[in-house]
């Protein structure tokens, strides 16, 4: 069935170091995919999406590149802040069962 | 309006209580969606709406009881809870079921807990 895997958190960087957080996916046919962004306390927010083959999707300074070869849709960011501070999960969507399937999520933690 | 609002944001409620969460839309989104979200977990599908009948229901326990009264609002009617059931519960809402490639809305959440 379609599954995501997602880079184990929780990754603790200094502000302005440089962010990946990986993804890689398992789906049949050629999904959407999405990151989505869940603050402390807060529901999930769109950061951003891909819609086709080698599409690149970016909002806040973030970035990430649909890989068909890879199947893979990291997440980058070339200078992070303590306010993105979160967790972040990969999530694509469509295939056999056009449901949305979240990833285990990622915590990410900026200390000043 | 391009949100998706839920109430209330917090519920503390017993076990033998009746009580019913609240989720509304106004985007024109023709489907909407529950889900359940553990701490530390990524949330986890129950039960999905399109057109405003019922899709997909996640083998919830019953009770857990959707409501689609129209095409912005969805109910969760919960009855005779357990605690394990205390967890963050979402919705979100999307075009359709078939358009969904341009993502889902989610409200913030009704953060549940059963005493």
């Amino acid at each position: 069935g379609d599954s995501v895997t997602q880079m184990e958190g929780p990754v603790t960087l200094s502000e302005e170091a440089f962010l990946t957080i990986n993804c890689t996916y398992t789906a049949t046919g050629y999904p959407s995919l999405f990151w989505y962004v869940q603050y402390p306390g807060e529901g999930l927010q769109l950061l951003l999406k891909a819609t086709k083959a080698d599409d690149k999707g970016s909002n806040k300074g973030f970035e990430a590149t649909y890989r068909k070869e890879t199947t893979s849709f990291h997440l980058e960011k070339g200078s992070v802040q303590v306010s993105d501070s979160a967790v972040y999960f990969c999530a694509p969507i469509g295939g056999a069962t056009n449901k949305l399937i979240f990833g285990t999520g990622t915590l990410l933690a900026v200390q000043p | 309006d391009t949100e998706v609002t839920q109430t209330p944001k917090h519920l503390v409620m017993g076990m033998t209580n009746k009580k019913s969460l609240k989720c509304e839309q106004h985007m024109g989104h023709r489907a909407m969606y529950w889900y359940k979200q553990k701490a530390k977990k990524p949330p986890e599908l129950m039960f999905v709406y399109s057109y405003e009948k019922l899709s997909i229901n996640e083998s919830v326990p019953s009770r857990f009881s959707p409501e689609c009264p129209n095409s912005s609002l969805l109910n969760l009617h919960l009855h005779a809870l357990q605690p394990e059931d205390s967890a963050l519960y979402l919705c979100a809402s999307s075009q359709d079921r078939d358009r969904a490639n341009y993502g889902y809305t989610f409200g913030s959440g009704t953060r549940l807990t059963v005493v």
